[in-house]
């Protein structure tokens, strides 16, 4: 089946720094949606984006498919920004296929 | 407008028992999906239904039920429980493309 890979698994960062969170893809996808987990274990919509460029507020995402990956960037972060990112891919009928997670903490 | 619900949102339960989770998609979606979510790792898909029909299946045993009724909730039924089953159990619903989640039943088998 499809690999999903994130990195960083896990990132540090002090409120106001910006990142950039990749998901890589091993085979052709529909779709594909970026989700943070927050600690309480609700999945957020962020974006669905299977390609070209999506921006909301301080965050904005890219998607390749052509080169099977995507790219989710923060800007000038918050601690509310805490929690869990996935990306998930969608290869057939509304089945998604989660990625590994990057667990991101934003310190004050 | 009311996102996806699910109930309980927490559940104990002991080894060998059965569980059944509720799940109520965001109105005018007929796609419902379950995941399961074990501590530290991303959601693993179980069932799809639409239009009260199962269109997909993933890699979980037979203890594994679900069904759709006609106004298009959803239920997840798990016979025998094992320890192994804790976990966070996910909803999502769909009206085309995008899946919204619900906030999930914590699942702890003792």
């Amino acid at each position: 089946g499809i690999q999903v890979e994130q990195s960083p698994p896990d990132l540090i960062l002090q409120e106001g720094a910006n990142s950039t969170l990749r998901c890589n893809f091993s085979d052709s996808v529909n779709n594909l949606q970026w989700f943070h987990q927050n600690p309480w274990g609700q999945l957020i919509n962020l974006f669905y984006i299977p390609s070209g460029t999506k921006q909301n507020g301080r965050l904005s995402a890219t998607t390749v498919a052509t080169e099977r990956y995507s790219l989710l960037y923060i800007s000038s972060s918050q601690t509310t920004d805490s929690g869990v990112y996935f990306c998930a891919v969608n290869t057939g009928f509304q089945k998604l296929v989660f990625g590994t997670g990057t667990r991101l903490l934003v310190s004050p | 407008d009311a996102g996806v619900t699910q109930s309980p949102t927490h559940l104990i339960k002991t080894r060998g028992q059965h569980v059944t989770l509720r799940c109520s998609p965001i109105s005018g979606h007929k796609s419902v999906s379950w995941y399961q979510q074990v501590l530290g790792q991303g959601p693993q898909f179980i069932f799809q239904y639409y239009e009260k029909e199962e269109r997909g299946r993933g890699n979980f045993p037979d203890r594994f039920s679900a069904r759709q009724f006609p106004n298009y909730s959803s239920e997840l039924n798990v016979n025998a429980l094992l320890l192994g089953d804790s976990a966070l159990y996910l909803c999502a619903s769909s009206q085309i493309e995008t899946q919204y989640f619900g906030p999930g039943t914590r699942l702890l088998v003792l």
